[in-house]
């Protein structure tokens, strides 16, 4: 069964500072993951991923990911954080077996301190 | 450019009664996906479609029903609706079923409350 595991429920962290959203994931195969923002009353909006190359993929927002096999870990990062930053942040993964099934974590809740 | 379109917003129902939850796409999306979320829970996904007529159970289907007679609507039922149903449902869609499955559009959500 695919599991994915956010071991913070919440990050803080002053504007300005470097932020890192932790992940792990466990799947069988290869795995495809992404990383979802939502901001408060809305939807999931959808940040990056990774599916195959290159172990750091950059997304939307100045956001970017770094992909660890050997630790089955899709670290979030950002290098400079902004107070709009906050919000609640999802990871996900699903097997690139064909299987539509995304499983997400549990969120972890970012806040970014003026 | 409405992309997923859920109605209602909000809802509250007494036990027992029944409702439906729209949700439809204007991207032309052949895979739909209904998921809800509980605090502190992540999202669970419900049940979802690869295309018009196809329908499969996620993880969390007991309670639920749903169809899809058009590539647009994909409404999620509740027939007998109970107290551990109160939740925010959302619906979303992907282009496709390849790397892209992942890459979903959401809709801004339906919060039901069950008393």
């Amino acid at each position: 069964a695919q599991s994915v595991a956010q071991p913070e429920d919440q990050v803080n962290v002053a504007e300005g500072n470097p932020l890192t959203v932790k992940c792990t994931y466990s799947v069988s195969g290869n795995p495809y993951l992404f990383w979802y923002v939502q901001y408060p009353n809305r939807g999931l909006q959808f940040l990056l991923k990774y599916i195959t190359g290159d172990n750091l993929v950059k997304g939307s927002y100045g956001f970017e990911a770094e992909f660890n096999k050997s630790q089955t870990s899709f670290h979030l990062k950002k290098p400079s954080a902004l107070v709009s930053d906050s919000a609640l942040y999802f990871c996900a993964a699903r097997s690139g077996a064909g299987s539509y099934q995304l499983t997400f974590g549990k969120g972890t809740k970012l806040s970014v301190i003026p | 450019n409405a992309g997923v379109t859920q109605t209602p917003k909000f809802r509250i129902l007494k036990i027992g009664q029944s409702m439906t939850l729209q949700c439809t796409q204007d991207m032309n999306h052949n895979y739909m996906y209904w998921y809800r979320q509980d605090p502190g829970m992540g999202l669970k996904l419900i049940y979802y479609s690869v295309g018009a007529g196809i329908t499969d159970k996620g993880e969390v289907p007991n309670g639920y029903n749903v169809s899809r007679s058009t590539t647009e609507d994909f409404p999620l039922r509740l027939e007998l609706a109970a107290p551990s149903q109160t939740s925010v449902y959302f619906c979303a869609s992907s282009s496709s079923g390849g790397p892209l499955a992942g890459e979903l559009f959401f809709g801004e959500g339906s919060r039901l409350t069950v008393l």
